[in-house]
């Protein structure tokens, strides 16, 4: 069956450090993938997608995701946090047999001063 | 160009009665879809609408249902309402149908007591 596992629930972080999030996929095909974030009582931001080609991908407010096939994985990263980006950041895989967003748990960010 | 827009965006409403929601999407996205989100569940995909017709549906009871109008906006409506519907209902807007790339709206939290 098709996943998304975000392996880490709750994640704290100083300002100014660096951050990853951690994404694994369960998924026969080429997965098209995303990471959103959503703030207390918002919706879902698109922060990064992939579809094809470059394994590396930019974002928006400076993140960043590698694609690893061979792991099966879509890691978020970025060089330095800021408090504004303490959220819910979720991982999801486009399904093309259900044709809709699988999204992983969430992973919820703190980040201290 | 204006985001995805959900009315209400808060209600609670007694089991027993039914719900209509409704969310306009992205002007041009002809394709909305629905998501619900709760601590337990999570994220999980309702259905999306394409032309005024349903193409795509998750595994939810036939309480949950919807409709789309010409202009493309959507409603989603749940009858008997159960403890277990609160939730925030995410709508979801894209270009075309089963389409990979989502633009979610603001959601509504809806309180069932």
């Amino acid at each position: 069956a098709q996943s998304v596992t975000q392996p880490d629930i709750h994640i704290t972080v100083s300002e100014g450090a660096s951050l990853e999030l951690r994404c694994n996929y369960s998924y026969g095909a080429t997965p098209y993938l995303f990471w959103y974030v959503q703030s207390p009582g918002q919706g879902l931001q698109l922060l990064l997608k992939y579809f094809s080609g470059d394994t590396l991908v930019q974002g928006i407010k400076g993140f960043e995701a590698e694609f690893k096939r061979s792991q099966s994985s879509f890691n978020l990263r970025k060089p330095s946090v800021h408090w504004s980006d303490a959220a819910e950041y979720f991982c999801a895989v486009y399904s093309n047999s259900g044709y809709a967003l699988n999204f992983g748990k969430g992973t919820s960010l703190l980040v201290t001063p | 160009k204006a985001g995805v827009t959900q009315t209400p965006r808060y209600l609670i409403k007694t089991r027993g009665q039914q719900v209509t929601l409704s969310c306009s999407p992205i002007s041009g996205h002809r394709s909305v879809s629905w998501y619900q989100q709760t601590p337990g569940q999570g994220l999980q995909f309702l259905f999306e609408y394409f032309s005024e017709t349903q193409r795509n549906k998750g595994n939810f009871p036939g309480r949950f249902s919807g409709r789309q109008f010409s202009n493309s906006r959507s409603e989603m409506n749940v009858s008997t309402l159960e403890l277990g519907d609160s939730a925030l209902y995410l709508c979801a807007s894209s270009l075309v149908r089963q389409s990979p790339e989502q633009y979610f709206g603001p959601g509504t939290r809806l309180t069932v007591t």
